[in-house]
């Protein structure tokens, strides 16, 4: 079955670096787009960042533009988020998701069809 | 605008019918998902491709859409339909990066 697995969250600093990772299984991971979501405690649900199958494409929220970075190790079946100039803004749970993507006879359609437990990031002195 | 507005609580009674709605401009063009999400878990997609439903959620589960509107109805709200609800809608480019604020289902 479908498993995605969130690691990497802990306390950090504001200013601080944080490096998440997910690790999928149960499909056939080189296929998939793959998106992080985050949750702040207590809110909503806020999309944080996609990295395409073919890895030169990826897009980010404009809160977190040109302070996180995405990529992806095929070999791993994994996921990175890597997190710079955290501040306490950037606390929540991240949850890592997958993107299904298809056409049917109506249409194209993508998903996030299947989503990690998450894991926590604070951002705290 | 690329908001998705929800109310944020909404109530039932047990084996009453409820609607959750969800407005944002990009509905006119785009399509609404549907998540739920329990205290302390991921959330959990209920309703894909305008109003199809993962294996495993019940039929009571069923969604709508028009103009800038996107609904989820449940008929015969259930003790474990309690959660939070979720729509998720696309950008221009089909990127699946929005989401209301999420609308409190109270069971009672």
């Amino acid at each position: 079955q479908v498993q995605l697995v969130e690691s990497g969250g802990g306390v950090v600093q504001p200013g601080g670096s944080l490096r998440l990772s997910c690790t999928a299984s149960g499909f056939s991971f080189t296929t998939y787009a793959m998106h992080w979501v985050r949750q702040a405690p207590g809110k909503g649900l806020e999309w944080v960042a996609v990295i395409w199958n073919n890895v030169s494409d990826k897009r980010f929220a404009d809160s977190v533009k040109g302070r996180f970075t995405i990529s992806r190790d095929d070999s791993k079946n994994t996921v990175y988020l890597q997190m710079n100039s955290l501040t306490a803004e950037d606390t929540a749970v991240y949850f890592c998701a997958r993107d299904l993507d298809y056409y049917d006879d109506t249409g194209y359609y993508r998903e996030l069809d299947y989503w990690g437990q998450g894991t926590l990031v604070t951002v705290s002195s | 605008s690329s908001e998705l507005t929800q109310d944020p609580a909404v109530s039932v009674a047990l084996g009453q019918t409820v609607r959750i709605t969800c407005r944002g401009d990009s509905l006119r063009t785009s399509y609404a998902s549907w998540f739920r999400q329990k205290p302390g878990q991921a959330p959990v997609l209920v309703i894909y491709a305008k109003n199809n439903r993962p294996s495993g959620v019940p039929d009571r589960f069923s969604a709508s859409s028009s103009g800038n509107t996107a609904s989820l109805t449940i008929i015969g709200a259930q003790a474990e339909d309690e959660a939070d609800y979720y729509c998720n809608s696309r950008d221009s480019s089909g990127n699946p990066r929005l989401f209301g604020g999420g609308t409190k289902l109270t069971v009672l």
